[in-house]
């Protein structure tokens, strides 16, 4: 993808809910990957999920599921059963397309966790 | 389990002086890559190496330059630290080739410029 736009700076949740985090990309590619990192206050930046665009199946790791809309240029990231370890910033990212190696990541959302 | 470890988690430097930053990543990756992050910008590229002495510039690569002598190794050096440069970096390393290369990121070292 060219761009990634993230538009939500910041969201809360309250704990045990569910939550979608929006992101929009544009690209002339036909064949790329989607991602969704997470930054935990003062730890490590890491891969939460990822997502092939040619599969039409939306991408799930555990509470973790994206809702790909291709024809939307839409990814977006929904947390279910929200627990306080949500909390932290969530950057939507484009890996590398043909002939090129810059990762495009949005701005960021900062999601709070209410208890 | 991939590790990237950054020298310093904080750091704190005088306008004017040279700042270096390290990285090492233990996963023989081939591309590593350095990142500014400041609240409502993002991650933002300084520079990007994909071999060994290797190096291609990001978005931002003024008042900076890096070294990479070993593969597992790459340095991020602020010449002369201006107080415009305080901010969150990144390291972060990958395979190369694209597709599903995630890349794996280190702690981050915060530079405060006084």
């Amino acid at each position: 993808a060219q761009t990634v736009t993230q538009s939500q700076p910041e969201m809360s949740v309250q704990e045990a809910e569910t939550v979608t985090l929006s992101c929009t990309y544009d690209t002339s590619e036909s064949d790329y990957y989607l991602f969704w990192y997470k930054q935990p206050p003062s730890r490590q930046m890491i891969l939460v999920i990822r997502q092939e665009a040619y599969k039409q199946q939306n991408a799930t790791e555990n509470r973790f599921s994206v809702n790909f809309q291709k024809a939307a240029k839409s990814f977006s990231l929904k947390i279910s059963d929200s627990q306080l370890g949500d909390a932290a910033m969530y950057f939507c990212a484009s890996p590398p397309t043909s002939g090129t190696y810059k990762y495009i990541f949005g701005t960021g959302t900062r999601l709070k966790v209410l208890a | 389990d991939v590790k990237v470890t950054q020298s310093s988690r904080y750091l704190v430097k005088r306008t004017g002086e040279k700042v270096f930053l390290e990285c090492v990543q233990d996963m023989d990756h081939e591309n590593m890559f350095w990142y500014r992050q400041d609240p409502g910008l993002g991650l933002r590229l300084i520079y990007f190496s994909y071999d060994v002495k290797m190096k291609e510039k990001g978005d931002i690569p003024e008042g900076y330059s890096v070294s990479r002598e070993k593969k597992e190794r790459f340095s991020l050096i602020l010449e002369s630290a201006s107080t415009n440069q305080t901010s969150m970096y990144l390291c972060a390393s990958s395979f190369s080739g694209q597709g599903w290369n995630e890349q794996y990121f280190g702690p981050g070292t915060r530079l405060t410029v006084t």
